[in-house]
């Protein structure tokens, strides 16, 4: 059973477009959200993250939309750019659980030029 | 970049063998974790560990085992490789409770 959902596996954005992925939880006690990317024969590396106590953070063109009651969280590309097609995969974890961090099962972006 | 080293990074093995599969750090971080990456099912949590000789099973621990005597290797082990072990693997570095955990490259593992 995965703990945490996401959606679309895939993407298809024009450049200059704006690229949205979500996910989805069901444990409350999740208190840490990072968005991670891949680039292919590459291993994921940390792209943003946020905790619960805000419902927004930006980082560049990046940003985390983050819906505490509906238990959901979206990443938002601003002005996608070849560049940015890859892999992106949500997480979540729990304070205190050893630092264990659950994925969603990742979807592939394609930005096309 | 963060100190992973993964080795091999590529192997293919024959089923019924078995495989071990190595990550050493050089960050001395205290929690260590290996991920299987397959199509369809993103990152899936084998096997962690937070400490020298503490170790703890994931969501798809079955077929697997780990050790970690040292704080910078943990080692995964194949006892009997089978095909649906065919994947890349992924060893994964933290230095603590919600803190950004470190990739390495991965390790692509076919069993035939």
């Amino acid at each position: 059973q995965q703990q945490v959902k996401q959606s679309p596996q895939s993407l298809i954005v024009q450049k200059g477009g704006i690229s949205i992925i979500n996910c989805a939880y069901e444990n409350t006690a999740f208190d840490y959200f990072p968005w991670y990317q891949q680039f292919p024969g590459k291993g994921p590396a940390l792209l943003i993250a946020i905790r619960p106590d805000v419902s927004e953070k930006k980082e560049g063109r990046f940003t985390i939309s983050f819906n505490k009651s509906a238990k959901q969280f979206s990443l938002h590309i601003m002005d996608s750019q070849p560049g940015d097609s890859a892999t992106y995969f949500c997480a979540a974890s729990i304070t205190g659980t050893r630092n264990k961090f659950y994925f969603g099962s990742g979807t592939k972006l394609n930005v096309k030029p | 970049d963060a100190g992973i080293t993964q080795s091999p990074r590529h192997k293919v093995t024959e089923t019924g063998t078995p495989v071990t599969l190595r990550c050493h750090q050089t960050e001395n971080h205290r929690y260590m974790y290996w991920y299987r990456q397959d199509p369809g099912h993103g990152l899936r949590l084998i096997h962690y560990s937070y400490g020298v000789k503490d170790t703890d099973k994931g969501e798809v621990s079955d077929g697997y085992s780990v050790s970690r005597s040292k704080t910078e290797d943990f080692l995964l082990t194949l006892e009997s490789a089978t095909s649906s072990q065919t994947s890349v693997y992924f060893c994964a570095i933290s230095g603590g409770p919600n803190t950004e955990a470190f990739f390495g490259q991965g390790t692509r593992l076919t069993v035939v």
